[in-house]
């Protein structure tokens, strides 16, 4: 089955524990991303990988960061987490080229409570 | 930078009814993508629909369709024979052309179906 897998689906933590997501996804996508979701907000980039090795920020990118090792791997890391992040967190993956359907294939979120 | 407007935070419609979710957007690309996604209480972000700016008819699958206004950026989800699971969070979104594949969102219209 074609999916975005994510992990943990919920997640606590303390302020200043270094956390790690993770995100996989097996459809080959080129275009991997991270999006945090608030309430009245809605979804907002963190941070986007347009293939191995080569990623660039988003809009919301303080205090995150990412790698991009393999091609279906995007980890979202939180180096010293802060309770302005706790949050709803989804990565989601894509074709890129001119045929691509432009739509995102969401992996289920992790909702991430730092006290 | 491309904007997404969703003015409505809250909707309900009575089972079986009809009812229209608001989307405006702002961008002076001519090549763009165009999305509703639908997240249910499971928190999974499901693709409904999606309208490619070029071209002039507006998409439809199943129960739901769009009324896609170019001129006056405005893309609204309707749908028909509305049915409890129908009730979900529902965001639009607005993707660049081929070369940038972020996905802005809108703040999403909380839907309820009334039995």
């Amino acid at each position: 089955e074609a999916q975005v897998t994510q992990n943990p689906r919920y997640l606590i933590t303390v302020t200043g524990k270094k956390l790690t997501v993770t995100c996989s996804q097996n459809m080959n996508h080129e275009y991997m991303s991270w999006y945090r979701q608030d309430p009245g907000l809605g979804l907002r980039q963190i941070y986007y990988s347009m293939n191995v090795e080569v990623t660039d920020k988003g809009d919301v990118p303080e205090g995150y960061k990412v790698s991009r090792k393999e091609k279906r791997n995007f980890p979202l890391i939180l180096e010293s987490p802060s309770p302005n992040q706790t949050s709803l967190y989804f990565c989601a993956s894509s074709f890129q080229g001119a045929n691509a359907d432009y739509g995102y294939t969401f992996g289920s979120g992790t909702r991430l409570t730092v006290v | 930078a491309q904007t997404v407007t969703q003015s409505q935070p809250e909707m309900s419609v009575q089972e079986a009814e009809t009812v229209t979710l608001s989307c405006t957007y702002d961008t002076s690309e001519s090549d763009y993508y165009l999305f509703w996604y639908k997240q249910p209480p499971s928190r999974q972000m499901i693709l409904v629909i999606r309208q490619e700016a070029y071209k002039q008819q507006n998409a439809t699958e199943n129960r739901f369709s769009v009324n896609f206004q170019k001129a006056a950026k405005s893309f609204s989800l309707k749908i028909s024979d509305s049915q409890l699971g129908d009730a979900a969070m529902y965001f639009c979104a607005y993707r660049r052309g081929f070369g940038n594949e972020k996905l802005t969102f809108g703040t999403g219209t909380r839907l309820t179906i009334i039995p």
